[in-house]
């Protein structure tokens, strides 16, 4: 299992500016992802954290509005930029240890722009 | 495209009833992961079906993928307060992706 740490838990911004979340695991991973929920909803894959390459973004999601950094295997950052009051959702990082095996949560960032 | 469509959305129940939530997929599933996520939480993993008619049991969870690998349910037997939350089941892709069902929320009415 890993376990995992996000930063921030919570957050209010204005519309216009950018917030980084910071996710940290106690272990080396293989692979990190973000998710973003909605409330009341699944979760949507906002991009795979590749350590020594550029993240992999999911049909809907670029580079400009969320970039990622992952510089090695325990930590990754998701930056969410030139936020409106639409990006105010749950973000979640999760890692994955083995192919075809679970996924271990972060706690969450609570983030409502205003 | 890829999808595993649970059912139903929510479910009321009075405690001490049953539960059940279903995922089904037009194609063969790899595998099928269930999660549970408390209300402000995040999910935990909970279990993973590998094989055909596999049935897993945790305390009063019990926990099956179909013969043909499309299906898969969790049963609740007689739930408890402590079961509230939004179960999730997800298939396991070889890119360590996850592909997720809509979740399907349990509440206990008063």
């Amino acid at each position: 299992s890993a376990v995992i740490s996000q930063k921030p838990s919570r957050d209010i911004c204005q519309r216009g500016t950018s917030l980084t979340i910071q996710c940290q695991v106690d272990s080396q991973v293989t692979m990190m992802f973000w998710y973003r929920q909605q409330p009341g909803q699944s979760l949507t894959l906002i991009a795979t954290a590749n350590q020594g390459s550029e993240a992999t973004y999911e049909s809907g999601f670029v580079i400009d509005k969320f970039p990622i950094s992952r510089p090695n295997l325990t930590f990754s950052t998701l930056t969410v930029s030139n936020m409106s009051p639409e990006d105010s959702s749950i973000y979640l990082c999760s890692v994955a240890v083995r192919v075809w095996n679970e996924q271990f949560f972060g706690p969450g960032t609570r983030l409502t722009v205003l | 495209g890829q999808q595993v469509m649970q059912i139903p959305q929510y479910q009321h129940v009075q405690e001490g009833e049953d539960f059940t939530t279903y995922c089904n997929s037009s194609t063969t599933l790899s595998n099928i992961q269930w999660y549970k996520q408390r209300p402000g939480g995040h999910p935990v993993f909970l279990i993973q079906l590998v094989k055909s008619g596999e049935v897993k049991k945790q305390k009063r969870l019990t926990f099956q993928f179909g013969e043909a690998k499309k299906n898969s349910s969790l049963h609740i037997t007689a739930t408890q307060t402590t079961d509230v939350g939004t179960y999730f089941c997800a298939e396991g892709r070889s890119n360590y992706q996850l592909i997720w069902g809509a979740g399907t929320k349990l509440i206990i009415k008063p």
